[in-house]
């Protein structure tokens, strides 16, 4: 079965340190997402992009993340200046088309801890 | 954000049926009504998701309510795999980024 695929599974970086979550997304996908999940609240959504451009983003996506596709098969968030409120659960996922009938295909996550 | 509203958490004996419950009374004509579930330490999977009619799936079945402002989702036999956190979800047309409540946790009693 065709999964998404998130590295590292942890990271840890020190705080104002900038981080790249790497993810890669199911071949043949259009559509791809980044969701966070801090420790013990809701999945929020951050930011969705497709052909090479980002569809939609969330308040929480601020000037200090950036998206991006390097090549054919990454997908990539960056966070350029971490701070401690970034540690949380990172999510990537891909679609193969848009539309509210589409399933979605979600990665295992990185967590990622800033101390 | 279309809004959902699902119990905080349910409990079910193995083998048995469980009925997770969704409110969804503010829900439009194009909303698709979807659900996942987190297994712990994992990210979301996907479930089903339906619009009108009730869906059957390897997973699960759905079933939608006639006027559309309520669904459940059977699990037809709970396995102690399936104890997660149930999120259902509205999918709005004009994008298909997702809201995530705060679900429903099933725990799964052998």
């Amino acid at each position: 079965e065709p999964e998404v695929t998130q590295t590292p599974s942890h990271q840890v970086t020190q705080m104002g340190q900038e981080v790249i979550l790497r993810c890669v997304p199911i071949s043949n996908h259009l559509y791809f997402y980044w969701y966070r999940q801090i420790l013990g609240q809701k999945v929020e959504f951050l930011v969705s992009f497709y052909n090479n451009e980002i569809s939609e983003k969330s308040e929480i996506f601020d000037d200090q993340f950036s998206v991006e596709r390097p090549d054919g098969s990454n997908f990539t968030l960056k966070i350029r200046s971490t701070k401690l409120e970034d540690s949380a659960m990172y999510f990537c996922a891909s679609t193969g088309q848009t539309g509210p009938g589409t399933e979605a295909f979600f990665g295992q996550g990185t967590r990622l801890t800033v101390v | 954000d279309a809004k959902t509203t699902q119990p905080n958490s349910m409990e079910s004996n193995e083998e048995e049926p469980v009925h997770l419950p969704c409110n969804h009374s503010t829900i439009s004509g194009t909303d698709y009504i979807h659900w996942y579930r987190q297994l712990p330490s994992q990210g979301p999977e996907y479930v089903i998701h339906g619009l009108t009619s009730n869906v059957n799936n390897r997973m699960a079945s759905l079933a939608i309510a006639e006027d559309r402002k309520s669904s459940t989702l059977i699990l037809h036999r709970a396995t102690l795999r399936d104890a997660a956190v149930y999120y259902c979800i509205l999918i709005t047309n004009t994008g298909n980024q997702f809201y995530f409540g705060t679900g429903t946790s099933l725990t799964v009693i052998p």
